[in-house]
């Protein structure tokens, strides 16, 4: 059965501290990665797709990278303002459907940037 | 730019109550979705509309209707509300054909709908 996990559920950094948010997937046929933050009582926001392996996207402090089993977002130098639950979702084939990629979301990882 | 709008933001429903949330998009995407959101799981799909005039269902489906009205909105019913559905409900928008391609999804900023 396909499967997104992310990891850490939680992470806590403090300002200017780096780390990365892991994403492993089990899927066959990724036809994309996402990489979404979602802000307490908001949806979800787009940042990135990824499409192949060794392809990486930046925007400001985040880069994403990709593997044929995991994508990986750093955050260099975080800031409070970096707070926020992070989401990464495949889109594969459908194996309940006849058409389509269905988009598999993980759970999600937490991070708290202290000043 | 208004993006995804869904309404209403709140609800609060007795068991077996019905309710259509709304939902319209202006970036003017060819697919649509519904979500649910719960704690502790990830989002998942009760049914989507790759384009106009056309629905599927997605992962959790039961319990649900959808109507794609016109292109820019898509409504979803609960016929008879149970405490399972419980949850927050987002709506999705994508170019293209997004079902059959891989364009990211843009998403409102949710209904919380609780049922007693």
């Amino acid at each position: 059965e396909d499967q997104v996990t992310q990891s850490p559920e939680a992470l806590r950094l403090q300002e200017g501290e780096s780390s990365s948010l892991n994403c492993s997937y089990t899927v066959s046929g990724l036809r994309g990665l996402f990489w979404y933050r979602q802000d307490p009582g908001k949806g979800p926001e787009f940042l990135f797709t990824l499409y192949s392996a060794g392809e990486e996207k930046e925007k400001e402090r985040l880069k994403a990278t990709l593997t044929k089993k995991e994508s990986f977002l750093h955050i260099t130098a975080p800031k409070p303002e970096d707070s926020a639950t992070y989401l990464c979702a495949v889109q594969a084939p459908q194996s309940n459907s006849n058409s389509g990629y269905a988009l598999n979301f993980g759970k999600g990882t937490s991070l708290l940037v202290t000043p | 730019n208004a993006g995804v709008t869904q309404t209403p933001k709140f609800q609060v429903l007795k068991t077996g109550q019905s309710m259509t949330l709304q939902c319209a998009q202006d970036m003017n995407h060819n697919s649509m979705y519904w979500y649910r959101q719960d704690p502790g799981m990830g989002l998942r799909l009760i049914y989507y509309s790759a384009s106009e005039g056309t629905t599927d269902k997605g992962e959790v489906p039961n319990g649900y209707n959808v109507s794609r009205l016109n292109k820019r909105e898509f409504s979803l019913r609960l016929e008879s509300a149970a405490p399972s559905q419980t949850s927050v409900y987002f709506c999705a928008s994508s170019a293209r054909d997004g079902i059959l391609s891989n364009q990211p999804q843009h998403f409102g900023d949710g209904t919380r709908l609780s049922i007693l």
